[in-house]
């Protein structure tokens, strides 16, 4: 989407590896956010950054940790992959609430 | 313990009759509601959102309505289109304004 670019889109990886996802904002918003999407679970928020170096949990943190050095970036980070995690993962990032997040275009991780 | 649920994980309309996608809530500390929609393949997109001091928000083809007495959501389309058929989710947002919790997702599919 227009702003916030995701990489990379696609990656397989084997388990107990360590990943690193990129996600990359113009739009110089405070707040960025990593979900993740599975089948009847919706979208489920790992972590969230609400500026420079200042991040938080979200639902589903376990196994993850985030990094956010500058503005226009937010990386995800699995430190020892497992097949659980084998996912879409999805960053977004949010200005006014009222005109809601604006979404990358995701990274499909399999870990196989 | 899902805090925004869509109990309909499909819904399936003729082409040119009303979509109805439903939602519950259960967190009373949500007071934004918000409606995305995805393709395949690609980020969710915001479609159309509600405060908590409304009952009704129009945009289009689209309108949202709230109960909050019954802690209950809906989003209306009409007439529907081929091109609606995608999945769609709601969102909500408590006052803090920090994260927007989703629910499962509803896979509508505007038949021809």
């Amino acid at each position: 989407d227009a702003g916030i670019t995701q990489s990379p889109r696609h990656k397989v990886t084997e388990t107990g590896t360590p990943v690193t996802l990129r996600c990359h904002q113009t739009e110089n918003h405070r707040y960025m956010y990593w979900y993740r999407q599975d089948p009847g679970h919706g979208l489920r928020l790992i972590h969230y950054s609400y500026g420079v170096k200042d991040t938080d949990k979200g639902e589903v943190s376990d196994g993850y940790s985030v990094s956010r050095s500058k503005t226009e970036d937010f990386l995800l980070t699995l430190e020892s992959a497992t097949s659980s995690q084998t996912s879409v993962y999805f960053c977004a990032i949010r200005g006014r609430i009222v005109d809601g997040y604006t979404f990358g275009s995701g990274t499909r991780l399999t870990v196989v | 313990d899902q805090q925004v649920k869509q109990n309909s994980p499909s819904l399936s309309v003729q082409e040119g009759r009303i979509s109805i996608l439903n939602c519950d809530y259960t967190n009373s500390m949500f007071d934004y509601f918000l409606w995305y929609k995805k393709y395949p393949a690609e980020g969710p997109t915001f479609l159309i959102s509600i405060s908590s001091i409304k009952d009704k928000n129009e945009d289009g083809r689209f309108t949202v309505f709230l109960n909050k007495s019954a802690k209950h959501l809906s989003l209306h389309i009409v007439p529907s289109q081929p091109g609606d058929s995608a999945v769609y989710f709601c969102a909500a947002n408590d006052n803090a304004g920090n994260m927007l919790t989703f629910g499962g997702g509803t896979r509508l599919m505007v038949k021809t």
